[in-house]
């Protein structure tokens, strides 16, 4: 079977660090995603790896190691705009005739005191 | 920017009814999704599809079924609706090519 784990929750303070983490065992990978949800709302695109290592954007930057099916995603500088959930999804396969199915992990529920 | 609809925001429906979600994207995309969140189990996929009048199931296809007659709308069905339908509905699309999806704003279906 397929299965993704993250942590339920997660609290941390406005303007520190916080590292969410995210293991997987598929029957097949294609790549990762992380996609932030705010409450109520539908999920936004934050990253993609598909290799091994660091992808940085900003004040998000997502990490990848395939050979631990492992990946985590870091979030400097927090601000209160970044409560939200935080799903991370295994995409099986490619694209070709037929469409790789996303597998999400259940989210993380990141909330940020003052 | 690409932009995907969805009918309704909120829905309430009895048990039994016939219910039908539709979704709209306007980018031209190939593949589309039906989606639902439930608290503690995440996002779960319930049909695909990659081309008109195609489809797949997904992990959840019980009682649901779809339909894609045009390739910018992908309708989600529930033939007789239940209360274990209660949820939120994701509509998400993409072009061929490109693994990220994107996603529309979600509808509420609450079945009394």
């Amino acid at each position: 079977g397929q299965n993704i784990d993250q942590p339920t929750e997660m609290t941390a303070t406005e303007g520190a660090i916080v590292q969410i983490n995210c293991t997987y065992q598929t029957s097949g990978f294609n790549g990762l995603f992380w996609y932030q949800q705010h409450a109520g709302e539908a999920p936004t695109f934050l990253s993609y790896n598909v290799l091994d290592g660091l992808e940085e954007k900003g004040r998000f930057s997502s990490f990848l190691s395939r050979s631990k099916g492992y990946s985590y995603l870091l979030l400097k500088e927090l601000q209160m705009k970044d409560s939200a959930s935080y799903l991370c999804a295994v995409i099986l396969r490619g694209y070709g005739g037929s469409q790789g199915n996303l597998i999400f992990g259940k989210g993380t529920k990141l909330s940020v005191k003052p | 920017d690409v932009k995907v609809t969805q009918s309704s925001r909120y829905l309430v429906k009895r048990t039994g009814e016939k219910v039908f979600l539709e979704c709209v994207q306007d980018m031209d995309h190939e593949n589309m999704f039906w989606y639902r969140q439930d608290p503690g189990l995440g996002l779960r996929l319930i049909y695909f599809s990659y081309d008109v009048k195609m489809k797949e199931k997904g992990d959840i296809p019980e009682g649901y079924s779809v339909s894609r007659e045009k390739k910018e709308r992908f309708s989600l069905i529930l033939e007789s609706a239940s209360t274990s339908q209660t949820s939120m509905y994701l509509c998400a699309s993409s072009p061929v090519g490109e693994n990220e999806q994107y996603f529309g704003p979600g509808t509420r279906l609450t079945v009394t």
